[in-house]
């Protein structure tokens, strides 16, 4: 079956630009989160969604950072005014409601020149 | 706040070696742990998980991984490695509180294994 994908895979852009980042979960999976992996790190978490509700924003690390998730399903990061320490990996993972493991995408490199 | 430690950043290992990482996080109350696997090229998948009953617990790839409390200890082991088993291996901890779902990450471990 298919797993979470996120586009792009790739994205370059410069600094003070605004990005979007996407992620589509495991079909049926309420629960969505948003991590970000700097080189030489373990990922740290962003933001968590159960449905179309953040049920745990503490890890946006300002108000650059928003994350929607309007319908359950699809959720869309976005970075406003980009600056180059934002330059990450963005994964993106989804869970069931009956268990905590969390299913990882590919991620979205991010570089911001 | 919840933190996670690894203390082997970078271990080279022979094949048939045997393996250790260690892992150890600071949370006062009842937590989750796991540790994922991430091999060159392909993105993070779980190894095995902790929530709760024999502290000892199995995964995939004869893996396996004990749980020690009055430690705040969650180390993985393998018992002989191979070249395949390289890759780069990251604990987890989530509080089993309420409905926090949040992973908190270690730096985490690259294994290379030698053929």
């Amino acid at each position: 079956g298919a797993g979470v994908s996120q586009t792009p895979s790739n994205k370059v852009t410069e600094k003070g630009k605004y990005v979007e980042l996407r992620c589509d979960p495991i079909s049926g999976h309420t629960a969505l989160y948003w991590y970000r992996q700097s080189l030489g790190q373990g990922p740290e978490f962003l933001i968590y969604f159960q449905g179309t509700g953040a049920a745990d924003d503490s890890g946006l690390p300002n108000d650059r950072f928003f994350a929607v998730r309007p319908e359950g399903s699809v959720s869309t990061l976005k970075i406003q005014r980009t600056e180059r320490g934002d330059s990450a990996v963005y994964l993106c993972a989804s869970s069931g409601h009956s268990t905590d493991e969390q299913f990882f995408g590919p991620g979205t490199r991010l570089t911001v020149l | 706040a919840q933190s996670v430690s690894q203390h082997n950043h970078h271990v080279i290992l022979s094949e048939a070696a045997s393996l250790e990482l260690g892992c150890n996080y600071s949370y006062g109350g009842t937590v989750n742990l796991f540790w994922y696997v991430q091999y060159p090229g392909q993105h993070l998948q779980l190894l095995l998980k902790y929530f709760s009953g024999d502290p000892l617990v199995k995964g995939i790839k004869g893996f396996e991984a004990e749980f020690i409390k009055s430690k705040f200890s969650f180390n993985l082991r393998k018992p002989s490695v191979q070249w395949s088993d390289t890759a780069e291996y990251f604990c987890a901890v989530n509080a089993n509180a309420g409905n926090n779902r949040k992973l908190i990450w270690g730096l985490g471990t690259s294994l290379a294994v030698n053929p």
